[in-house]
Order: structure tokens, then sequence, then C-alpha cells
């Protein structure tokens, strides 16, 4: 249990161009799901906060017109990079919080298997 | 800005020996948790460890939490070459918001040579 996915695994876009990356929980309800960004050899940094039905919120310094975040069910969250640059090339890693006292009563996070993103 | 240090940023080890990581944060904490990356791929998860726990362990793995120092360890016992990954520490509070936040050590990058 408590599995999830992202699609797709990697995507090459062109500068200019917009990509949406999914991410879905497949086996439990997801009120709160993660955005993180990794560069390469970096760590995790966490790009905003999606709560099913409402807007998201974002972390200092990631520009909410650029990454569109929508969470219209418990299941799904996507994430659309817009005019995607050569700098927004980096692997973009989702994770889902099961609903409160679910799966886990400390709130554990399950992590998406990633997505890579490489604009040309 | 991040909320863990961890130490050391890389360490080799030869297969059979112990390899310990360790996390430093700054804040209060709910929860304290390990991941495993594998070069490339997705986080796994490992270990949770509570705030108001100590010591936990699962297989291997050997985690300690000291939250007067605000610093926790990682222990990974008779090391393996699969065990050869990146290991990050997660630490979760809850935020002004009111709601849990997690946030990413820098990583421990480990080698295990056969």
């Amino acid at each position: 249990g408590a599995v999830v996915s992202q699609h797709p695994s990697w995507v090459i876009c062109k500068s200019g161009t917009s990509v949406k990356i999914e991410c879905r929980s497949l086996d439990f309800q997801a009120t709160t799901m993660f955005w993180y960004r990794q560069f390469p050899k970096q760590s995790l940094m966490l790009m905003a906060t999606s709560n099913e039905g409402s807007k998201a919120t974002y972390e200092q310094g990631v520009e909410k017109d650029k990454f569109l975040i929508n969470h219209a069910s418990l299941t799904l969250s996507t994430l659309t990079v817009t005019s995607a640059h050569p700098e927004d090339s980096s692997f973009y890693i989702c994770s889902a919080r099961d609903l409160a006292g679910g799966l886990s009563s400390y709130n554990e996070q399950f992590f998406g298997p990633g997505t890579r993103l490489t604009v040309l | 800005s991040q909320q863990g240090e961890e130490d050391p940023q890389a360490l080799s080890i030869q297969e059979g020996e112990n390899a310990t990581m360790n996390c430093s944060y700054k804040t209060s904490i709910n929860n304290l948790q390990w991941y495993r990356q594998n070069s490339g791929r997705g986080l796994v998860h490992l270990i949770l460890i509570r705030s108001n726990e100590r010591e936990k362990h699962s297989g291997r793995l050997r985690v300690t939490l000291d939250t007067s120092k605000k610093s926790s360890s990682l222990l990974i016992t008779a090391s393996r070459a699969a065990d050869t990954a990146s290991y990050f520490c997660a630490t979760a509070f809850m935020n002004s918001g009111g709601y849990q936040k997690v946030t990413f050590g820098t990583g421990t990058k480990l080698q295990v040579i056969p």
C-alpha cells in the first residue's frame, strides 16, 4: 500500500513550451500533496504544498505563475511548468500524505519516483 | 532554507563495515525521517522516529534522536555494496500555517566498496 506514482518519468521539451507532471496516490486518499525539486547532487527543496480543493501554498522564491499546481481530487495533483527554460531542468518529486489518522498517525509522506525534466 | 545539515557529505567504506551518518536541525520537530535515494531515482522511506523516541531499529538500521542537541544519527551495520546511495534526513514540524511541513537535509553520499 501507500504507492504514489508520477507521470511522465522523464520528459524532454523545447524552451518556451509548457510541461505537465501528474502525481497520483494509487491506494489512499491524499488531502495534501507536496512538490519538490532536486538539482543534480543537491537535496530536495520544497516548492509548494497542495491541498485538495484549494490554492497551493508556495515556498519563498518559487514563482506561482510559472509553476502551476492543481489538486482537483484526493488522488491527483498536477504541476505545470509554464514557458520552461533550461534552468528549469531538474528532478521533480511529489509526495502525498494520507488523510489524518489514516495509514500513519504520524503523517508520514509517501514519495513518487520523480520526473526528470530536461529543457533544451 | 534547509532545516537539516548532514555530515559527512560523503562516506566511503568497505563492505561489512558500519556506516554512521549524522543530521542536525534547527527547530522543534514532530518527527524525523530517513530516506534513501539511488542515483537519479526517487526516495525510499527507511525509518521514522518520533520526537518522544530516542532510538529505533529496523533490520540493519539503527536511528537515534537527541532532541536536546537537535541531532539524529543513522547507523547501517554490516554494510553491503547495495547500500551505496544518498541518504537524507527529513524533519517534520508544524509551520505557522498550522500544517505539517517536511524539509530535507543536505544528504550524505555513501559508497560501499565490495
